[in-house]
């Protein structure tokens, strides 16, 4: 099947910086993606959410931008802080209307913030 | 609160062994799911249940078995573990389906020797 994938494996930043972390799908029927936040020991907590009919949305400090031109995701965290170090997945619901179908989660991106 | 509570969060066991890693929800979902997380693979999903006594395979279904009897409840049976089932299991759910957000449980970390 088709699977969603991450451009880098670690990203460092500056405590204050804003934080962009990438993603990649390829399976151009998904209509949903949602990015989670992971901490170590913890499962996966669920931070924005946007759906195919829009390109741009907004939460608390995180925004999350949807490129269905190139099939790519972003997820920007603004003045970032020690508790954003986690590990950031996206994901991609396949299928439409009911959702039965499985999520797929890329690989994950480590935020590291530097003091 | 609302949650997602996986018991038990720790278990070492041996091969052939069958085990039960039990996940309650407390929020009325419709939708329940387990997954297994994998260094290098991410996360994949084991099972999913879009409501009580409908259940369905995900991508790696292989020695695991599922029920859903109750709405709240949905627990992973291991009828004869094997080592490559050792992992770090997530129960997640949500209303009504894969369109909407999940909410995860802390995760079972699992070993079989």
């Amino acid at each position: 099947g088709e699977s969603v994938g991450l451009h880098l494996p670690t990203l460092s930043v500056q405590e204050g910086d804003n934080s962009i972390i990438n993603c990649a799908y390829s399976n151009s029927a998904s209509d949903y993606f949602i990015w989670y936040k992971q901490e170590s020991g913890k499962g996966p907590q669920f931070i924005i959410d946007i759906r195919s009919n829009m390109d741009k949305r907004q939460g608390q400090r995180v925004t999350v931008l949807l490129n269905k031109t190139v099939k790519h995701l972003s997820l920007q965290i603004a003045a970032t802080q020690p508790g954003d170090s986690a590990v950031y997945f996206c994901a991609e619901a396949q299928g439409s209307g009911g959702g039965a179908d499985g999520l797929t989660f890329g690989k994950g991106t480590h935020l590291i913030i530097q003091p | 609160e609302a949650q997602v509570t996986q018991n038990p969060r720790y278990l070492i066991t041996v091969t052939g062994k069958k085990l039960t890693v039990t996940c309650s929800q407390n929020m009325n979902h419709e939708y329940m799911s387990w997954y297994r997380q994998d260094p290098g693979l991410g996360l994949r999903q084991i099972y999913y249940s879009m409501n009580v006594e409908v259940t369905d395979k995900g991508d790696v279904p292989e020695g695991y078995k599922v029920s859903r009897k109750e709405k709240r409840n949905f627990p992973l049976i291991l009828e004869s573990p094997s080592p490559n089932q050792t992992s770090l299991y997530f129960c997640a759910s949500s209303l009504s389906g894969t369109n909407q957000p999940q909410h995860f449980g802390d995760g079972t970390r699992l070993s079989i020797l």
